[in-house]
C-alpha cells in the first residue's frame, strides 16, 4: 500500500493567489481528515469526511478555506485568496471503518509570501 | 469531552538513558489512546495504541506505554534512548470519530 499521498509537498505562493492541496487516501479508508500544523497552534483539525461527506468543518478558519471529496479516492483543500498567516504544514490523514487508527500523509508545506 | 495534556514541551535525555514522556487524558468514556511520532519534515507515524485490552501496550522501536485509569495517564517510555529517537511525540485520544492531539513533546537525545 502506498499510504496516504499528498501533493504538492512544498508550495510557495504569493499573497492573494489560490492554493489547492491534494490528498489520495488509502484504498478502503472511509474517513479523511485535514489538519494544519504550526508552531504557534500545534496540530489543528480543519475538517473531516466520512464516505465522502463532510461531517465536521468547524475547524475551517474562515470562508477562504474550502474542502471537497468528490470521490473515495481524492480530496482537495483550497485556500482562496491565500494570506501569509496561512503558511503551515497541511496534513491529510485517513482511517478505516470505525476510525480506529489514523494514518497520516507526509504533509504539504505551504509558504505564502 | 476528550482531551490530552502533554507535560513538558521539551525533554532531553542522554543516549542510553530512560525515556519518559508524560500524557494525561480526559475522557467521559473508556478512552482509545495513541502515541504518534513525527520526524523532521515527515508526517505523524503511529507508535502504539491502547484500545481497552492490556494496560501495558508495546509499540514499535522499543517504546511502550501504560494505561493507568486511576491516574488518567498514558505515559510513554523506552528503557534506553537511541540517537534515532530524537523527534516530536504526540499523545492523542479518540472521541467519537475524531482524534484530539496534545501539543507535542520534542525529545532530544544527547550523545
Amino acid at each position: 500500500d502506498a499510504g496516504v499521498i499528498q501533493s504538492p509537498r512544498h508550495e510557495v505562493t504569493e499573497m492573494g493567489q489560490e492554493v489547492t492541496l491534494r490528498c489520495k487516501p488509502i484504498s478502503g479508508h472511509d474517513y479523511l481528515f485535514w489538519y494544519r500544523q504550526t508552531m504557534m497552534r500545534g496540530l489543528e483539525l480543519l475538517i473531516y469526511f466520512n464516505n465522502n461527506v463532510p461531517i465536521d468543518d468547524s475547524g475551517m478558519p474562515e470562508d477562504r478555506f474550502s474542502a471537497k471529496m468528490p470521490n473515495a479516492s481524492f480530496s482537495t483543500l483550497k485556500i482562496q485568496p491565500s494570506e501569509p498567516r496561512d503558511s503551515a504544514v497541511y496534513f491529510c490523514a485517513t482511517a478505516g471503518s470505525g476510525a480506529n487508527v489514523l494514518t497520516f500523509g507526509a504533509g504539504s508545506r505551504l509558504t505564502v509570501l | 469531552a476528550q482531551s490530552v495534556t502533554q507535560l513538558g514541551s521539551h525533554v532531553s535525555v542522554s543516549e542510553g538513558a530512560l525515556v519518559l514522556l508524560r500524557c494525561n487524558y480526559s475522557s467521559s468514556v473508556p478512552p482509545y489512546l495513541f502515541w504518534y511520532v513525527q520526524y523532521p519534515n515527515q508526517g505523524l507515524q503511529l507508535l502504539l495504541k491502547y484500545t481497552s485490552a492490556a494496560t501495558l501496550v508495546k509499540g514499535i522501536n522499543g517504546f511502550e506505554a501504560e494505561f493507568k485509569k486511576s491516574e488518567t495517564s498514558f505515559h510513554l517510555t523506552k528503557p534506553s534512548a537511541h540517537m534515532s529517537d530524537a523527534a516530536e511525540y504526540f499523545c492523542a485520544v479518540r472521541g467519537g470519530n475524531q482524534f484530539y492531539f496534545g501539543t507535542g513533546t520534542s525529545l532530544t537525545v544527547i550523545p
